[in-house]
Formats: C-alpha cells, structure tokens, sequence
C-alpha cells in the first residue's frame, strides 16, 4: 500500500538557524512528492514537488527537498528559519492506484520558529 | 486568477439540518477534490472528480454525503442530515493534468462547518 509518514507532530527551530522537516514515502515505481503548508485558517499551499531529476528542488519561500531514493525520503529544508515559517506542513505523494492526480497527504508537522 | 473559490468561509447549522457547501476551481482545471479536516482525523480525501466525473468517493463517510460535479466550473458537497460529528474545516482543490510534471493540487480557503 502507497503512503506517507511524517514522523514528527512539532519541529521547533529558533529563528536563524536551519530547519528540516522529515518525511518518508512508501509507494511502487517512481514517487511524484510534494510539499504544502498550512497557514493557520487558510488552505493549503503549494511549496514545491519532485517529479523526476535533480534530487534537490527548491521551491517557494525559500524551501527546498532533497529526494533520496534508497533512504524513500523527501526532508524539506530551509537554511535560515523566519518567524513567518511557522505552520503546518504537510508531504504528500500521488496516488499511483488512481487514474489523474489524487494524493496521499502524511498528517502534517507543525514548525515552531522562536524569535 | 482567482484561485479556488468556496462558500460559505463559515456555516453554523443545528443537528438534523442540510448543509451545501459550494466551490468554484481554477478555470481550466480538470480534476476537482473535497477534503475534510479535524484535529482528530487530519486531512481526508472524500472525493475527486475527473473531467466532472467521479473518480473515487471511497472517502464519503456515509450516506448523509453526497458530492456532484454538474459542470467544470462548479461543485457542491452536501451533508443530509447533519451530525455535530460533522463539524470540521472542508475544503476544496483542483488540478490541472497535462503532462507528467503537473499533479498540484490548489486548494481553497476552506469552509468551516459547525454543526450544533
């Protein structure tokens, strides 16, 4: 069966200093990830995807992933955690069972940026 | 562009009553999703639609949900009748599959449901 962990309810950074985000995937063939974030009363949005090639994707605000196939990972990363970074994140992988672009979201990690 | 949109942002209802949430996707868009999300369940799919037509609605809880797509510009989700277990965020999200390298979802701001 497809899925996707994130082992980590809270991650908590103090502003400056790197931050990372874990997720681990479990799917067959090739993995299409994903990375969103929650802002507190808003939809999720976007950060940034893997498809295919470079293993490192930057994406929004300054995020990037690092795609590791034998490790099924795909940690998002920031060197410089903001104050404004603080919300949930959610990794997610595409549903391969289903036809079109169905996802399988982990249950999310809440950052916590300290100033 | 717009973005998704949904109404109502908030909608308080007394147990037993219908609720109709509504949303618009992204022009162009040829999939549109329904989640729900609680504290206690996380983000759930409940259904998507493909070219308006249901794909999977194995994430319905139950009966009292139903879901259509009459055109692609316009879907509603509705709960008859509701249940205070119903309370939750619900959002919607749609996605435009052109090539291999799209698959992102855009989501709404969601509709809050209080059911009391």
């Amino acid at each position: 069966a497809q899925s996707v962990a994130q082992p980590e309810d809270q991650v908590n950074v103090a502003e400056g200093n790197p931050l990372t985000v874990k997720c681990t995937y479990s799917v067959s063939g090739n993995p299409y990830l994903f990375w969103y974030v929650q802002y507190p009363n808003r939809g999720l949005q976007f950060l940034l995807k893997y498809i295919t090639g470079d293993n490192l994707v930057k994406g929004s605000y300054g995020f990037e992933a690092e795609f590791n196939k034998s490790q099924t990972s795909f940690h998002l990363k920031k060197p410089s955690a903001l104050v404004s970074d603080s919300a949930l994140y959610f990794c997610a992988v595409r549903d391969i069972t289903q036809a079109g672009t169905a996802l399988i979201f982990g249950k999310g990690t809440t950052l916590s940026v300290s100033s | 562009d717009a973005g998704v949109i949904q109404s109502p942002r908030h909608e308080v209802t007394e147990m037993g009553q219908e609720v109709t949430l509504r949303c618009k996707p992204i022009s162009g868009h040829n999939s549109l999703f329904w989640y729900r999300q609680t504290m206690m369940r996380g983000l759930e799919l409940l259904i998507y639609f493909n070219n308006n037509v249901p794909i999977d609605d194995s994430g319905m809880p139950e009966d009292r949900f139903s879901a259509k797509m009459p055109n692609a510009s316009f879907s509603t989700l509705k709960i008859q009748p509701s249940e205070p277990r119903d309370s939750a965020v619900y959002f919607c999200a749609s996605s435009l599959v052109v090539t291999a390298s799209s698959y992102e979802q855009y989501f709404g701001p969601g509709t809050r449901l209080t059911v009391t």
